[in-house]
């Protein structure tokens, strides 16, 4: 299986940060990686697809970048509405896994 | 627009089988897309379990393989999943998601998610 390797575990910020999440691939993935975005008590909702296409209704202040093995998701001046878990997925092949997340925190 | 919705018991005996239902409203499940199961773990740990296909076609995560079973209802625009032998380490939040029918597509609308609990 191909393992995501996600970093920091935890991210402590202040509103108005920019900043990078990364998501590291045990195996060459392509672009075939998603971001997920995770709030308290509810279920994952897709940021990102394909590392750095674009999602509709998704604020353009998130984006992605990376291929092969190493992939990032930016937040270019965080919001109070952002804080909670990011995962990465991969769909390169079976089985689909996640990587472990990282949790953005306001500092 | 779409929306998936899970439901089941939230608690199961160690040994017996989990049975869970998403219903689909929105979009009709023999037209396109994967459909999936996927489950967090307490701790945020989250797994793929499998997905039956809108031709009907399935495929499951080896690590559950001996013990999954994934269908579907048409005319209910329901599909079910049926895990075999359940521990306590089959604890957690379970997911239905929709996924495009190829390998590469991303998961793009997901139920609420329902807990269930194995405990004796």
């Amino acid at each position: 299986d191909i393992v995501l390797t996600q970093s920091p575990a935890t991210l402590s910020v202040t509103p108005g940060d920019r900043v990078s999440l990364s998501c590291r691939a045990s195996q060459s993935i392509s672009n075939y990686l998603h971001w997920y975005q995770q709030k308290s008590h509810e279920s994952p909702r897709l940021l990102i697809k394909y590392a750095s296409q674009s999602i509709s209704g998704i604020p353009s202040r998130f984006s992605g970048s990376g291929s092969g093995t190493d992939f990032t998701l930016s937040i270019n001046s965080v919001e109070t509405e952002d804080f909670g878990m990011y995962f990465c997925q991969q769909s390169n092949s079976w089985p689909f896994t996640f990587g472990s997340g990282t949790k953005l925190e306001i500092k | 627009d779409v929306q998936l919705q899970e439901s089941g018991p939230g608690l199961v005996k160690p040994s017996q089988s989990l049975s869970l239902t998403c219903t689909v409203t929105g979009y009709s499940i023999t037209s396109d897309y994967a459909w999936n199961w996927i489950r967090q773990f307490p701790g945020n740990k989250l797994e793929w379990m499998g997905y039956i296909s809108y031709s009907g076609s399935t495929s499951y995560n080896p690590s559950l393989k001996s013990r999954i079973s994934i269908t579907r209802d048409t005319s209910k625009n329901q599909f079910f999943l049926q895990l075999n032998s359940v521990t306590t380490e089959d604890t957690a939040t379970y997911y239905c998601a929709r996924k495009g029918s190829s390998l590469y597509y991303a998961m793009d609308y997901w139920g609420q998610g329902t807990s269930v609990t194995v405990s004796s």
